[in-house]
């Protein structure tokens, strides 16, 4: 089983300023098949990035993934005030698929 | 599009036998390409996959839950449920149902349903 090691835990940041997540693969995800999501309370995961680097339909574009291997990153270049969520990595390398443990993006 | 949308008890009782339904709208659950899943996250906890299906009734399961578990899907209803036996507190979480799209179900969720609370509790 992959395991996924997201940081940090969590991230105090204000809006305007870039947002640098990371996800670390207990081995080799192959052909970069990582996706990251976004949750916010109350509502169930939405889809930023797949293939490590695509982005989703209708995701903005200072969302940006980047990363192979086992080191992965989700960047968010300029913090909105509807930005401040937990994201989450996934990989579907191989089975089971799974999830990194969060890293939840608060206002400073 | 397609819309995903949970059913089934929020109370189970330990030892019972979960139950859901996920009910597929906007499109047939019979697509080439769409393989159907459930994941789980316990209250303030992270993301588990459980299983996945392809509407030709193939299933896949995570290995850590695999003895209790069951997938199926109903074509004729545009549906797929999930059971899940032998249920203790641990399994009290969010249930959601979600699509990948894709040649086989290790690909991404989008969309995912709006999720089902199930407490497992007496």
């Amino acid at each position: 089983e992959i395991v996924l090691t997201q940081s940090p835990g969590a991230l105090s940041l204000s809006p305007g300023e870039r947002a640098t997540l990371s996800c670390r693969a207990s081995q080799s995800v192959s052909s970069s098949y990582l996706a990251w999501y976004q949750q916010k309370p109350g509502q169930a995961p939405r889809l930023l990035i797949y293939g490590a680097s695509s982005r989703a339909t209708g995701i903005p574009d200072r969302f940006s993934g980047s990363g192979s291997g086992t080191d992965f990153t989700l960047t968010i270049s300029r913090l909105e005030p509807e930005d401040f969520a937990v994201y989450y990595c996934q990989q579907y390398s191989s089975s089971p698929l799974t999830f990194g443990q969060g890293t939840k993006v608060e206002i400073k | 599009q397609l819309q995903l949308q949970e059913s089934g008890p929020g109370l189970v009782k330990p030892s019972e036998t979960l139950s859901l339904t996920c009910t597929v709208s906007g499109g047939s659950i019979s697509g080439n390409i769409y393989y159907w899943g459930w994941i789980r996250q316990p209250p303030g906890k992270g993301l588990e996959w459980i299983a996945s299906i392809y509407y030709t009734g193939t299933t896949y399961y995570n290995p850590s839950l695999k003895s209790r578990v069951t997938i199926s899907v109903d074509t004729s209803k545009n549906q797929f449920s999930l059971k899940l036996g032998s249920v203790t507190a641990a399994d009290t979480a969010l249930y959601y149902c979600a699509l990948s799209v894709g040649a086989y179900y290790n690909t991404w969720f989008d969309p995912w349903g709006q999720g089902t609370l199930v407490t497992v509790s007496s």
